[in-house]
């Protein structure tokens, strides 16, 4: 089954403005976690949040999570132009703690 | 700060040729990974390796596919006969423990191009 699905795919906003990103899975997890990719670069972890976490903050990355609904947002508040990525959420399913499965991303461009 | 390095960053090969993709984990970790990511397509596992062994691979990770870690600080992954559709990013991961409890550190990972 598919885990990990994004919304939106795609999202351009103006530097400054907040930048929403959705993740929905489908099996109970361990934990979830959010990662950036710069085009053509490697994934660099963002932040993780546990299943019994609802709300996490780093600087302006700020994640919430709903096991209920089996979702996950991020929230990159004030963004810039050096925010401009690809994110993915990537899921650690309970049981199984030695893969990550991932989504297809959501690319996020942040115009000056 | 510490970091996944991987070479090459980018290797073109013939269809059936063998490629070997290699990495040096962070020094201290003990959980090894090998992803890859398809131009345009989602990041897919490969396989773990911990304590010297597979602890688990994918259905992608057929008998084409093999991984090693010959000494102390490489990990490397074998394509042994590759083919047009290994074309993709590979992108090896080290952690320090399982992964419910912390991140994965990626590298940079290597373009492969099967021609």
């Amino acid at each position: 089954s598919q885990q990990g699905e994004e919304d939106p795919q795609a999202l351009s906003i103006q530097e400054g403005e907040n930048a929403t990103m959705n993740c929905s899975y489908k099996t109970s997890i361990n934990n979830l976690q959010w990662y950036r990719q710069n085009s053509g670069r490697g994934l660099v972890h963002l932040i993780l949040i546990r299943s019994n976490e609802r709300e996490k903050h780093s600087g302006r990355l700020r994640v919430t999570l709903d096991t209920s609904k089996k979702s996950s947002s991020l929230l990159i508040t004030a963004s810039r132009a050096a925010d401009t990525a690809s994110y993915f959420c990537a899921t650690d399913r309970a049981g199984n703690n030695r893969k990550l499965i991932w989504g297809l991303g959501t690319s996020l461009a942040v115009n000056p | 700060e510490p970091e996944v390095t991987q070479t090459p960053s980018h290797q073109v090969t013939q269809m059936g040729q063998e490629v070997i993709l290699r990495c040096v984990p962070i020094s201290n970790h003990l959980y090894f990974y090998w992803y890859r990511q398809i131009l345009g397509q989602k990041v897919e596992f490969l396989v773990s390796f911990y304590n010297n062994e597979i602890s688990e691979k994918s259905e992608i990770f057929d008998d084409q596919f093999s991984v090693e870690r010959p000494d102390g600080s490489n990990f490397t992954l074998k394509i042994r006969s590759t083919k047009l559709e290994d074309s993709a990013m590979y992108f090896c991961a080290s952690s320090m423990g399982q992964l419910r409890t912390g991140e994965l550190f990626f590298g940079e990972g290597s373009r492969l191009t099967v021609l």
